[in-house]
């Protein structure tokens, strides 16, 4: 399967500024990445579906000015968290999808706003 | 639209009991269904994918059974370890947006020595 790395793990940042979350697949190459979101006791939402080379697709709800995505590579994709507030805190996760169309994450990055 | 639930949302046993968990969406048109496994603060581990042509598939102590036409899914966890704590999703894909998964809210579990 995929073998897929988020970094940072955690981040704690102050109201109003930016914090990017990269995610890496190490060994696949994937042209699709997923973004997903879960607040304490939830399960995961959906946020956005990252292409490679071109603009990412958000969910309904999702305000794509906040939550910037790119896409740059196969390997790599990155969310940035745009003039954040403590609203914003939770554990962001991402996946990519493998050849059998089976799932993989990342072990998620957990965003604190103070 | 997929809606997927699962019960029950919380679940304790002594260990070397055999676990029992359900998985229920309402969308039976799906190519697959996968279970994964979280542990707190943690991303999720895939634990098995089931391709809609399957029944079931084994990976160990787990086996996940599928039956599209009742909308259900079910993952067995045989002789239960303190080690198997933990939250365990299943996800379904959307019917209405190809690509994307509907997970469940999970169930906890705590297997107790």
């Amino acid at each position: 399967g995929a073998v897929v790395s988020q970094h940072p793990s955690r981040v704690i940042c102050k109201s109003g500024t930016s914090v990017k979350i990269e995610c890496r697949s190490l060994d696949f190459q994937a042209t699709t990445m997923f973004w997903y979101r879960q607040f304490p006791k939830q399960s995961l939402m959906l946020m956005a579906t990252s292409n490679e080379g071109s603009k990412a697709t958000y969910e309904q709800g999702v305000e794509k000015d906040k939550f910037l995505i790119n896409h740059a590579s196969l390997t790599l994709s990155t969310l940035t968290v745009t003039s954040a507030h403590p609203e914003d805190s939770s554990f962001y996760i991402c996946s990519v999808r493998g050849s059998t169309g089976e799932l993989f994450f990342g072990e998620g990055s957990r965003l604190t706003v103070l | 639209k997929q809606e997927v639930t699962q019960i029950p949302a919380a679940l304790s046993v002594p260990e070397g009991e055999n676990l029992v968990l359900n998985c229920s969406f309402t969308d039976s048109a799906i190519y697959n269904l996968q279970w994964f496994r979280q542990d707190p603060g943690k991303g999720l581990t895939s634990l098995l994918l089931i391709q809609s042509s399957q029944r079931e598939q084994t990976s160990g102590r787990l086996n996940a059974s599928l039956d599209k036409s009742s909308g259900r899914s079910t993952l067995y966890i045989a002789a239960s370890q303190p080690g198997d704590s933990a939250t365990y999703l299943c996800a379904a894909p959307s019917t209405d947006s190809w690509g994307k998964l509907q997970f469940g809210a999970g169930t906890q579990v705590v297997v107790t020595p």
